[in-house]
């Protein structure tokens, strides 16, 4: 089955440092990988996806995310982290049935605090 | 364009009583899944719909069940509601007829039980 590990509940990092929230898969086939940003009370947006190609993929409000194929990892980066960054992170990983329906499966989240 | 919306946005509910859920996919999506957010965890998905029927099912007892209607939108029904159905329900869309990898998620339902 596929799965995806985010080993950290609680990333810190002072505002304008580079952040790194972690992501470990586990797939069979090719992964189709995913991350996910939750503010307060509100559903899930989109962040980047990695399908194929470039290992370092750009994504929204200045994310991007490495693909390490070797180490089975795709971590979230932001080069300068903003207090407005704080959120709860989801990585994902699809999983295809038999039939070709699609559906993610997540991770149990890492929480990132900026500090100003 | 609106996104995926999906209502009520709070609901308090009893033990033991039924609880529906509503959501509108994104214009030009078809399909729609259902995920569930228990506090502190990851969302857990429930089920998908395409073409008003049943697609795929994750690890939920027969208690949650759907529907989807003609014009794509979907409710999620929850019988004899249990305190540990208390969560965040997600609804998420897509396109491409169920094969799209890309879900677009809208704000959530909050249920809560006592």
């Amino acid at each position: 089955a596929q799965s995806v590990a985010q080993p950290e509940d609680q990333v810190n990092v002072a505002e304008g440092n580079p952040l790194t929230v972690k992501c470990t898969y586990s797939v069979s086939g090719n992964p189709y990988l995913f991350w996910y940003v939750q503010y307060p009370n509100r559903g899930l947006q989109f962040l980047l996806k990695y399908i194929t190609g470039d290992n370092l993929v750009k994504g929204s409000y200045g994310f991007e995310a490495e693909f390490n194929k070797s180490q089975t990892s795709f971590h979230l980066k932001k080069p300068s982290a903003l207090v407005s960054d704080s959120a709860l992170y989801f990585c994902a990983v699809r999983d295809v049935a038999k039939t070709g329906f699609q559906k993610l499966v997540f991770g149990t989240g890492t929480r990132l605090l900026v500090s100003p | 364009d609106a996104g995926v919306t999906q209502s009520p946005t709070h609901l308090i509910k009893t033990r033991g009583q039924q609880v529906t859920l509503r959501c509108s996919p994104k214009s030009g999506h078809d399909t729609v899944s259902w995920y569930q957010q228990a506090l502190g965890q990851g969302p857990q998905f429930i089920f998908q719909y395409y073409e008003e029927e049943e697609r795929q099912r994750g690890n939920f007892p027969d208690r949650f069940s759907g529907h989807q209607f003609p014009n794509y939108s979907s409710e999620l029904n929850v019988n004899a509601l249990l305190l540990g159905d208390s969560a965040l329900y997600l609804c998420a869309s897509s396109g491409g007829s169920g094969t799209a990898s890309e879900q677009y998620f809208g704000p959530g339902t909050r249920l809560t039980v006592t």
